[in-house]
């Protein structure tokens, strides 16, 4: 069974760039897509990017500006940057698998909270 | 863009349906998927591709979509149930899911 664990800083400065990385286990990251999601406290879920099975990548409009994604195969594993990022940043960000959009395996998530 | 519209707050008796619905514009003609997250957790798909179950999932669990709403029945509804449930669906034109703002069911 494929198990997906988010790492990196928990604690990010505002204006400096957050980075993420997600870590399969158990399973390929061939034949699915590799998405990151992430929510405010208390809030909804936002889709912010993801690679696709043929390493294209697709980003929230929203965020495409500050957003970059990556792979490394060799490792498993799917990494996040967002930059110059504040306040608003503050959220729990998951990484997950989805075929067609359906998002059947989630990591456990990892609080980002941007302060100075 | 595409939105989904979903009730914030559904409460419902221990033992009887939770009817918890998801309204978009010609919904009926998309695939809905929904979520189930409890606190502190991330969030696992109840039911996919509109009606499917992954088989952890009990038959308590079912869904429907046509028109231009989507729903997510819970029958027998118990005090484990309660959680924060959102839809999802794919915007096809911009390539990109969409998630509703999610529904807090609480089990009286």
């Amino acid at each position: 069974q494929v198990q997906l664990q988010e790492s990196g800083p928990g604690l990010v400065k505002p204006s400096e760039t957050l980075s993420l990385t997600c870590s399969v286990s158990g399973g390929s990251l061939n034949d699915y897509d590799w998405s990151w999601i992430r929510q405010s406290p208390g809030k909804g879920l936002e889709w912010i990017g993801c690679v696709y099975d043929n390493w294209n990548m697709n980003y929230n409009p929203s965020l495409h500006s500050r957003v970059t994604l990556s792979v490394d195969t060799s490792k498993n594993q799917i990494s996040l940057t967002l930059d110059s990022v504040t306040a608003a940043d503050t959220a729990v960000y998951y990484c997950a698998r989805s075929r067609g959009w359906f998002f059947d395996s989630w990591g456990q998530g990892t609080l980002v909270t941007v302060s100075s | 863009s595409f939105g989904l519209t979903q009730p914030p707050s559904v409460s419902v008796a221990a033992g009887q349906t939770a009817t918890i619905t998801c309204g978009g514009d010609y919904l009926g003609s998309r695939v809905v998927h929904w979520y189930q997250q409890k606190p502190g957790h991330a969030p696992a798909v109840v039911v996919y591709g509109d009606t499917d179950r992954p088989s952890r999932i009990p038959e308590r669990f079912s869904g429907s979509n046509s028109d231009n709403r989507a729903t997510l029945t819970i029958s027998r509804v118990e005090a484990g149930d309660e959680a924060v449930y959102y839809c999802q669906v794919s915007d096809n034109t911009a390539d990109k899911p969409v998630f509703g703002g999610g529904t807090k069911l609480t089990v009286l």
